[in-house]
C-alpha cells in the first residue's frame, strides 16, 4: 500500500531558529518526491521537487534531501520567520497509468513563535 | 497571470441537496486534478481530467459523485444528495502535462459544509 508518513505531526519553535521536519515513504513506482506549503484555508504551494537521482534541493531558506535508498526525506528550515507558521506536507508521485498520481502525507503544522 | 481559480470558496448545503464545485484552470492548463482533505487528514486524490475525458476516476466515490471539464468552461464536481461526511475541503490543481516533474498549481480550494 503506497503511504507517505510524517513526523512530528505539530512543532513550534521560536522566530530564528531552524527546524527539520521529516518523511517516510512506501511507494512504487516512485516517480519523484515534492515538498509543499499549506498555509491556513489556502491551497499548497510548491517548494521543490526531487527525482530518484536528486539527494538535495534548495529553495531559499527551504532545503529538502532525499534518501532513496532508505525512502527517507527531510525538510530543512533556516532561520525561521513568523511567515513560515503552515503545514508542510510531503507529497510522493507515483507514476501509474503514464501520469504521476501524487500521495500525500497529513503534514507537519509548524507554529513560528516570536 | 492569474492562478488556478476555484468558486465558490465557501458553500453551505443542506442534507440531500446538490453541490457544485468550479474550477478554472490555470492558462494554458489542459489537465486538472480533484483532491478533498477532511478535517486534520493529508488531501485524497479523487480524479484527473483532460479536456473533455476523464482519465482516471479511481479516487472518486462511486455514487453521488461526478466530474467534468467541458471543452469550453470552467471543470465542474458535483456532488448530488449530499451527507455530513462530504464537509471537507476541495481543491483543484491544473498542470501542463501529466507527465514526471510536471507541477500541479493549487486553488484556494472550495469549503463545503452539509449541515
Amino acid at each position: 500500500k503506497n503511504q507517505v508518513e510524517q513526523s512530528p505531526q505539530s512543532l513550534i519553535i521560536l522566530e530564528g531558529k531552524n527546524c527539520t521536519l521529516q518523511c517516510n515513504y512506501t511507494v512504487s513506482p516512485f516517480s519523484n518526491l515534492r515538498w509543499y506549503k499549506q498555509d491556513t484555508g489556502r491551497g499548497p504551494v510548491s517548494l521543490t521537487i526531487m527525482t530518484f537521482s536528486e539527494n538535495t534541493k534548495s529553495n531559499g531558506r527551504y532545503t529538502a534531501t532525499l534518501d532513496a535508498d532508505t525512502k527517507q526525506s527531510s525538510l530543512h528550515i533556516t532561520a525561521s520567520q513568523l511567515s513560515d507558521s503552515a503545514s508542510y506536507i510531503c507529497v510522493v508521485a507515483v507514476f501509474s497509468g503514464g501520469y504521476n498520481k501524487l500521495i500525500f502525507g497529513a503534514g507537519t503544522r509548524l507554529a513560528v513563535h516570536p | 497571470n492569474a492562478g488556478v481559480m476555484q468558486n465558490p470558496r465557501h458553500l453551505v448545503r443542506r442534507r440531500g441537496q446538490e453541490a457544485r464545485l468550479r474550477c478554472s484552470p490555470m492558462k494554458g492548463h489542459s489537465h486538472v486534478y480533484w483532491y478533498r482533505q477532511l478535517p486534520e487528514e493529508g488531501l485524497k486524490f479523487m480524479v484527473y481530467l483532460q479536456k473533455e475525458n476523464i482519465i482516471d476516476e479511481s479516487g472518486m466515490p462511486k455514487e453521488r459523485f461526478s466530474a467534468e471539464f467541458p471543452k469550453e468552461g470552467p471543470s465542474i464536481l458535483r456532488i448530488q444528495q449530499v451527507v455530513r461526511g462530504d464537509s471537507a475541503a476541495y481543491f483543484c490543481a491544473s498542470s501542463s502535462s501529466g507527465r514526471s516533474s510536471y507541477e500541479q498549481y493549487f486553488g484556494p480550494g472550495t469549503r463545503l459544509t452539509v449541515t
